[in-house]
């Protein structure tokens, strides 16, 4: 069984860094590509951003760029989102999601629970 | 950025009624190397993450059952419920997976006579 488990959220100051984690079972997970979508109920879905089977290749949705990281451990079947220089509107439940094909078309067939950040002073 | 639209917002029907949901995107989402269309269907249950439906518009994911049912081509997209179940109460968003970054709709809720 597939399994996608998000940890690392919390409460965490305006500027500051936190470090999201999501450990993945059940399939090979070098063998597909991952990626990070949040929601708010304001803003609804967003992705957030994506990297390749091997790591080599990220992607980032503007807002995000210069400010978050995404990379992975295949050893330790696991994909990481490195959020420094948050702000409020980073706000947000987090996805942990997996590419549905693994490495061609970018839909997402299994989600995380998600875990929430909350950008406050 | 493509701007995904999905009507109506809210639908409420009941139990062994069609219904029918849009979405339409700001480009076409046909690509032409394999006149594919990019565009995937999901459903988010109260308090649970979101489920994929669909993927390349009409390709139903395994396990889903087939009252759900994706059409549409280009820009115009429908999902279709042949007939509603009490477990269908839900959100249901669609995605376009054409190009970075990738965005969705802002949902059509489904309510339950």
């Amino acid at each position: 069984e597939v399994q996608l488990v998000e940890s690392g959220g919390g409460l965490v100051q305006p500027g500051r860094s936190l470090k999201l984690s999501c450990a993945a079972s059940g399939f090979t997970f070098s063998n597909y590509g991952m990626a990070w979508v949040r929601q708010t109920p304001t803003k609804g879905l967003e992705w957030v951003a994506s990297i390749s089977t091997g790591g080599g290749n990220t992607y980032y949705r503007d807002s995000v760029k210069g400010r978050f990281t995404i990379s992975r451990d295949n050893a330790k079947n696991t994909q990481y989102l490195q959020m420094d220089s948050l702000r409020s509107e980073d706000t947000a439940t987090y996805y942990c999601a997996r590419r549905g094909d693994g490495y061609t078309y970018h839909y997402f067939d299994y989600w995380g629970q998600g875990v929430m950040v909350t950008v406050s002073s | 950025d493509i701007v995904m639209t999905q009507t109506p917002s809210s639908q409420a029907v009941s139990a062994g009624e069609k219904v029918t949901m849009s979405c339409k995107s700001s480009q076409s989402l046909l690509y032409s190397g394999d006149q594919k269309n990019y565009l995937a269907w999901y459903q988010q249950k109260p308090g649970q993450s979101p489920k994929l439906l669909i993927y390349l518009a009409s390709t139903r994911e395994s396990g889903v059952p087939d009252r759900f049912i994706g059409s549409g081509s280009g820009t115009d997209f429908t999902l279709t419920i042949s007939s509603v179940q009490a477990e269908d109460l839900a959100d249901y968003y669609c995605q376009q997976h054409y190009s970075y970054p990738f965005t969705f709709g802002s949902g059509t809720k489904l309510e339950i006579k």
